[in-house]
């Protein structure tokens, strides 16, 4: 079975800080996304990357960077955490289909 | 652009009741349908695919039939169990590394 687990299932981090959001998966996959999950938003897509060092802007990149130094490690980095970031972040991985992790649930304050 | 369009829940059934889940698709060209489901506090899991047109996907007892004449992809189930509550997610896309577009979700709760 594909896995992509996620750093953490809950964070809490005050406004200004620095956030690391990490995603693995284990199986090889070229691609791996990043998107954030809100009420009444459904998913957006924030980053993608389709190979080591290669990254692409989603629908929503502002506020955020990535980062892929290794084929199944995907960040997400938040380099000033504002309240209007306080969300859902889902990562996915996929070579024909996606696979998501479990979620990270993000709270700034 | 490319969108999806699902029925607005909340959604709730009694216990072995049929379910129905419609999804509507705008989209060019040929791209593959999926129903993801998310249970609570969870990410989402892959339900179930169909990557052309005619093409059933299954599993777990759900169906959904891609319909290319009608842009469709209803999900449905003849007997639901309380164990199916979650929010179900319709998506589109057009390969691998392309972005899913997913419709905006349906909660489904079942009542035992």
């Amino acid at each position: 079975d594909v896995k992509v687990t996620q750093s953490s299932r809950y964070l809490v981090k005050r406004t200004g800080e620095k956030v690391f959001l990490e995603c693995v998966q284990d199986m090889d996959h070229e691609n791996m996304f990043w998107y954030r999950q809100d009420p009444g938003l459904g998913l957006r897509l924030i980053y993608f990357s389709y190979d080591v060092k290669m990254k692409e802007k989603g629908d929503i990149p502002e506020g955020y960077s990535v980062s892929r130094e290794k084929k199944e490690r995907f960040s997400l980095i938040l380099e000033s955490a504002s309240t209007n970031q306080t969300s859902m972040y889902l990562c996915a991985s996929s070579q024909e289909t996606q696979y998501f992790g479990p979620g990270t649930r993000l709270l700034v304050l | 652009g490319n969108s999806v369009t699902q029925m607005e829940g909340p959604v709730t059934l009694s216990e072995e009741a049929f379910l129905t889940i419609n999804c509507t698709y705008t989209a060019t060209g040929y791209p593959s349908l999926f129903w993801y489901v998310q249970y609570p506090g969870e990410g989402l899991q892959l339900l179930l695919k169909a990557t052309k047109a005619d093409d059933k996907g299954s599993n777990k007892g759900f169906e959904a039939t891609y319909r290319k004449e009608t842009t469709s992809f209803h999900l449905e189930k003849g007997s639901v169990q309380v164990s199916d509550s979650a929010v179900y997610f319709c998506a589109l896309a057009y390969s691998s590394a392309s972005k899913i577009i997913f419709g905006s979700g349906t909660r489904l709760s079942i009542r035992p």
